[in-house]
């Protein structure tokens, strides 16, 4: 079956540190990828995806590259603020049949705290 | 404008009564999901619906029954609540279900205790 495994959590860094939050993946097809994001208190929103190897998916200064030769959708961004501070799941989506159809597979989410 | 609402936000109950959980979504989607986070905020799939149609309905215990009366609306009514049950419930819709490229928009999340 299909799994997303994260690194594990929390991250803590200060303001203007470099983010990275390793994701890999095992999927029998091939999946598209995302990275969602869980504010404080709120819903998921989706951050960036990618559809397709060596896509890059970014937004909000965020950034993440499917790799197919790792299985990998490793987020980063290069400097970050206090207002990242979110959980951030990593997903992948079956494009199978059947009952698979549209199913988003989680990875386990990393808290991460950005300190002033 | 809400894209997709739920009420409650909060529900605390006892152990063996029935609740039910409403979503509404106004972004005219064809799919709406249900999901359920735990205390370590794992998310896992409980079902999804296309145009009222059940799609995928995971290994969730028959206690909990979902509800399409209309493409708009996916209810979740769960029946003789357990401790287990406790968690925070999120619906979730998307315009198509045919191609894995569509997004998911989410609601704010039910936050369900049983005591």
């Amino acid at each position: 079956g299909n799994s997303v495994t994260q690194m594990e959590g929390p991250v803590t860094l200060s303001e203007e540190a470099f983010l990275t939050i390793n994701c890999t993946y095992t999927a029998t097809g091939y999946p598209s990828l995302f990275w969602y994001v869980q504010y404080p208190g709120e819903g998921l929103q989706l951050l960036l995806k990618a559809t397709k190897a060596d896509d890059k998916g970014s937004n909000k200064g965020f950034e993440a590259t499917y790799r197919k030769e790792t299985t990998s959708f490793h987020l980063e961004k290069g400097s970050v603020q206090v207002s990242d501070s979110a959980v951030y799941f990593c997903a992948l989506s079956d494009r199978g049949g059947g009952t698979s159809y549209g199913k988003l597979t989680f990875g386990q989410g990393t808290i991460l705290t950005v300190h002033p | 404008d809400t894209a997709v609402s739920q009420t409650p936000k909060y529900l605390v109950t006892q152990m063996g009564n029935d609740k039910s959980i409403k979503c509404e979504q106004n972004l005219g989607h064809d799919t709406m999901y249900w999901y359920k986070q735990d205390s370590k905020k794992f998310l896992k799939i409980m079902f999804s619906y296309n145009n009222k149609e059940l799609i995928i309905n995971e290994t969730v215990p028959n206690r909990f029954s979902p509800k399409s009366p209309d493409k708009a609306h996916l209810n979740l009514h769960i029946n003789s609540l357990e401790l287990g049950d406790s968690a925070v419930y999120f619906c979730a819709s998307s315009q198509d279900l045919g191609t894995s490229l569509e997004t998911q928009y989410f609601g704010p999340g039910t936050r369900l205790l049983v005591l």
